[in-house]
């Protein structure tokens, strides 16, 4: 079965531009969670979708939004772009809404703001 | 805030030995731990959900404990070899519909 995709590999913005990343999950799966991973932090959770729902978001500002599809392919946006938002992006998908379910993960975006 | 603390931070370990690391958690409202193997230039893949206080699950080689009254979690490895070299998460998840709350990891070099 195919994995979690996400594209693009690398993503370089200056900032105040706009990014959007995007994110296959594996068949079958309709949950889909976005995370961070700044320079020297842990993962940090940004978003969940599940049935083309936003479930919950983090503790992130809402310039970082986005969306899943019927598909249940899922787009994250962040807007205004800031230098801390250099980091790299992670979706991860699981089965259910449930969070007894693992997660399988993408290779991640990395995001350059320059 | 969630604070999940992971210990050591990094391990060097020889090739044969067994070693074991820590997560540790918040206490109350407990609903699952997760625990994750991410190896350099791959995702992180899972290995574990812990639901139950009490709980130990095995993988080949590597297994782990769940206490939930007093909030840890022991990751063992048995018998290192050179791929369990990675970097080994913790995530915690509390009753309700958060998202997980990821600790920074051990970061396991296994050394021939």
């Amino acid at each position: 079965e195919a994995g979690v995709t996400q594209s693009p590999t690398h993503l370089i913005k200056t900032r105040g531009q706009q990014a959007t990343l995007r994110c296959s999950p594996i068949s079958g799966h309709t949950s889909v969670y976005w995370y961070q991973q700044a320079l020297g932090l842990g993962l940090q959770f940004l978003l969940w979708y599940d049935e083309g729902e936003e479930r919950n978001r983090g503790n992130f500002p809402p310039r970082f939004s986005g969306r899943q599809f019927p598909n249940y392919s899922s787009e994250l946006n962040v807007n205004a772009l800031e230098l801390e938002d250099s980091a790299l992006y992670l979706c991860a998908s699981s089965r259910s809404g449930r969070d007894t379910q693992p997660q399988h993960f993408g290779d991640g975006t990395r995001l350059s703001i320059l | 805030i969630l604070n999940v603390e992971q210990s050591p931070q990094s391990l060097h370990v020889q090739e044969g030995d067994s070693t074991n690391f820590t997560c540790s958690f918040p206490s109350s409202n407990f609903y699952a731990l997760h625990w994750y193997r991410w190896e350099t230039a791959k995702s992180p893949e899972a290995l574990f959900v812990m639901t139950l206080n009490g709980d130990e699950k095995k993988k080949g080689r590597i297994s782990a404990t769940l206490n939930t009254k007093e909030g840890y979690s022991y990751l063992y490895i048995k018998g290192s070899q050179p791929e369990d070299s990675a970097t080994y998460l913790c995530a915690f998840i509390r009753g309700g519909a958060d998202g997980l709350t990821f600790g920074k990891g051990t970061h396991l070099i296994i050394q021939p």
